[in-house]
């Protein structure tokens, strides 16, 4: 399976950008980038998703390296709200490669 | 559509008993799968199903069995519940397409202490 590689935390002040990086030297042509995010005390929830091109969407937006080994997640004005565990994730598309297997994550700490 | 749902939501077992936890989804999703988190940390795959009569061990799948008889429900079971199993569990469930990759949606998650 491949990895990701994320730091463990980070801090931001609020109404900045964050960006949260992550390393997936091992990405296969096949696997989509995940991002979740886990609020204090709550199940994991979708954030965002990109196979090659950038993507926005209300949340967010996700910056995918031209060679796919690295891709960061932006959020563009950091709320106190947004201060959660964001998960990296890659996940393939064929058969035996479906599962989602979540790493450590970023702590994102949002000053307020 | 309810989502993902999971009873029961708090449970306490003494060592050595067995029990059941339910998730059920009404979305029509392929794909299920089942984590554990415990505290401070993150999650970890114990099973998985790509549909009706498919599963798959993740990365923690020993002392637990699943089952899929039908899209909607993916029970796990405790064989014989031990301490090392306290934790939090998730179910989760997302569509598959062929090409594509699929939002994952989770479950409000099962307490479980193992006394």
């Amino acid at each position: 399976d491949a990895k990701t590689t994320q730091p463990n935390s980070m801090e931001s002040n609020e109404e900045e950008p964050v960006h949260l990086p992550c390393n997936h030297s091992t990405i296969s042509g096949t696997d989509y980038i995940h991002w979740y995010r886990q609020l204090p005390s709550q199940g994991p929830e979708y954030v965002i998703h990109g196979l090659t091109s950038n993507v926005n969407n209300r949340m967010a937006s996700l910056a995918i390296a031209e060679d796919r080994k690295s891709s960061t997640l932006i959020l563009h004005r950091a709320t106190l709200r947004d201060a959660a565990v964001y998960y990296c994730i890659l996940r393939g598309t064929t058969s035996g490669t479906y599962k989602y297997i979540f790493g450590t994550g970023t702590r994102l700490k949002v000053l307020a | 559509n309810a989502g993902v749902t999971q009873t029961p939501k708090f449970q306490v077992l003494k060592t050595g008993q067995s029990m059941t936890l339910q998730c059920a989804q009404d979305m029509n999703h392929e794909y299920m799968s089942w984590y554990r988190q415990d505290p401070g940390m993150g999650l970890r795959l114990i099973h998985y199903s790509v549909g009706a009569g498919i599963t798959d061990q993740g990365e923690v799948p020993n002392g637990y069995n699943v089952s899929r008889s039908t899209t909607e429900d993916f029970p796990l079971r405790l064989l014989s519940a031990a301490p090392s199993q306290t934790s939090v569990y998730f179910c989760a469930s997302s569509p598959l397409t062929s090409g594509s990759s699929n939002e994952q949606f989770f479950g409000p998650g099962t307490r479980l202490t193992v006394l």
